[in-house]
């Protein structure tokens, strides 16, 4: 998963903390996604980004907040973390709007709420 | 609203014998079709894709996929399978009137291939 890295790898915290889990691609890719992956549910996507400055909610957004102030990061925060929210989260970039290209994928982060 | 549907949880096959991996779909205008597979604590990994033209796509690792437009499926397959193989496959879809590119993935199927 070369030019796209999350971190941390692994994260745990309390019920009611903020938590920022963070997103770096390198190759300038103007579409980034967030997406939590859960069993029997496959991927869903949280949030995504057209540009620097250009978001919008995926199919499940409550509880996220996200930013894209440089077109090469999007950090995804949880406001107030709930056990819900207990999951990995991959972050994506594409360089076409039109998805032709596919997606790549970071390695994931592993977020327990206790 | 686009969907994908992958009506199996698990597929087992034996080595060397063929692997099919099923997915349907429904979305709005021409469809745009996606296979990833992932191996244990990895991200996904692109595989192949469905844009126009041929229906059947080759792509890594010796799977091809089939396009059928009037079954609305895209299954995935291999003829013959590798112990390597053993991964979680994930189908995806994006919708032609998608500007954004967003792709809804299915709920995975895991296959075990078994030496």
């Amino acid at each position: 998963d070369a030019g796209i890295t999350q971190s941390p790898r692994y994260k745990i915290t309390e019920t009611g903390r903020q938590v920022t889990l963070m997103c770096h691609q390198t190759w300038s890719h103007s579409y980034m996604f967030w997406y939590r992956q859960d069993l029997g549910h496959g991927l869903r996507l949280i949030y995504y980004s057209a540009a620097a400055d250009i978001t919008d909610k995926g199919e499940v957004p409550d509880g996220y907040v996200v930013s894209r102030s440089k077109t090469e990061n999007f950090p995804l925060t949880l406001e107030s973390a709930t056990r819900s929210q207990t999951s990995v989260y991959f972050c994506a970039s594409s360089a076409l709007p039109t998805g032709l290209s596919g997606y790549t994928f970071g390695s994931g982060t592993r977020l327990t709420v206790v | 609203a686009q969907s994908v549907a992958q009506p199996e949880d698990q597929v087992n096959v034996a080595e060397g014998n063929p692997l099919t991996v099923k997915c349907t779909y429904s979305v709005s205008g021409n469809p745009y079709l996606f296979w990833y597979v992932q191996y244990p604590n990895r991200g996904l990994q692109f595989l192949l894709k469905y844009i126009t033209g041929d229906n059947l796509v080759k792509g890594s690792y010796g799977f091809e996929a089939e396009f059928n437009k009037s079954q609305t499926s895209f299954h995935l397959k291999k003829p013959s399978a590798l112990v390597s193989d053993s991964a979680l496959y994930f189908c995806a879809v994006r919708g032609g009137t998608d500007s954004w590119g967003k792709l809804q993935f299915g709920a995975g199927t895991q296959v075990v291939v078994t030496p």
